[in-house]
């Protein structure tokens, strides 16, 4: 099965320092990621769609300058939390959807595959 | 906009004994649902999926779930539990036009005893 690897597993880092997490798609190609921040015992929250070789889409109440992604290339996506503070505390996770050439996909029914997540500490 | 709701943070069983985890979902137009699974510290897993084909959907390690459109529901279920099924469930929704972006339900945790 497709396989998404999210680096680094762990992060304990001070306050205002910046953190980067990469997600990478490793053995298909990922027009699209997705980019989720999941508190404890709460559920998965959408932070923002990255596409690559365009400016990520952020959602309602997600700061683009703080949350820098990248989506350079068709395997990898990067999330930067910027000057970081103990309220970025999270497990961060991200997705990506197979890139298909077939006309009569729907986009809405693509698996999405999901990264093991990124544990951020922010101290 | 789209929602789900699971009812039951916390759902315990005997092996052996059936597993069902409910879901509801809210939405103006045709859903597509989904229902993943997370073991600690892991990302999450797709076990089946609702694509607008038929209603009772057949997913991986014996989970079926059934899309119910009157009563907006995509409950899942298990006719025998396994301990190895412990762990956190989330039923998602989306739609067509949002290409692919889910909206997650709270997630129900499930607990299989001997």
């Amino acid at each position: 099965g497709a396989v998404v690897s999210q680096h680094p597993s762990r992060v304990i880092c001070k306050s205002g320092t910046s953190v980067k997490i990469e997600c990478r798609s490793l053995d298909f190609q990922a027009t699209t990621m997705f980019w989720y921040r999941q508190f404890p015992k709460q559920s998965l929250m959408l932070m923002a769609t990255s596409n690559e070789g365009s400016k990520a889409t952020y959602e309602q109440g997600v700061e683009k300058d703080k949350f820098l992604i990248n989506h350079a290339s068709l395997t990898l996506s990067t999330l930067t939390v910027t000057s970081a503070h103990p309220e970025d505390s999270s497990f961060y996770i991200c997705s990506a959807r197979e890139t298909r050439r077939s006309r009569d996909l729907q986009p809405g029914t693509d698996t999405q595959y999901f990264g093991p997540g990124t544990r951020l500490t922010v101290l | 906009a789209q929602s789900v709701t699971q009812l039951g943070s916390h759902v315990s069983v005997s092996e052996g004994a059936l597993v069902l985890l409910r879901c509801n979902y809210s939405s103006s137009v045709p859903p597509y649902l989904f229902w993943y699974v997370q073991y600690p510290n892991q990302g999450l897993q797709l076990l089946l999926k609702y694509t607008s084909a038929a209603t009772l959907v057949k997913g991986i390690n014996g989970f079926e779930a059934e899309f119910k459109k009157s009563e907006t529901s995509f409950h899942l279920t298990k006719p025998s539990a396994h301990m190895s099924d412990a762990a956190e469930y989330f039923c998602a929704v989306s739609v067509l036009v949002s290409y692919g972006k889910l909206t997650f339900g709270q997630g129900t945790i499930l607990t299989v005893h001997p």
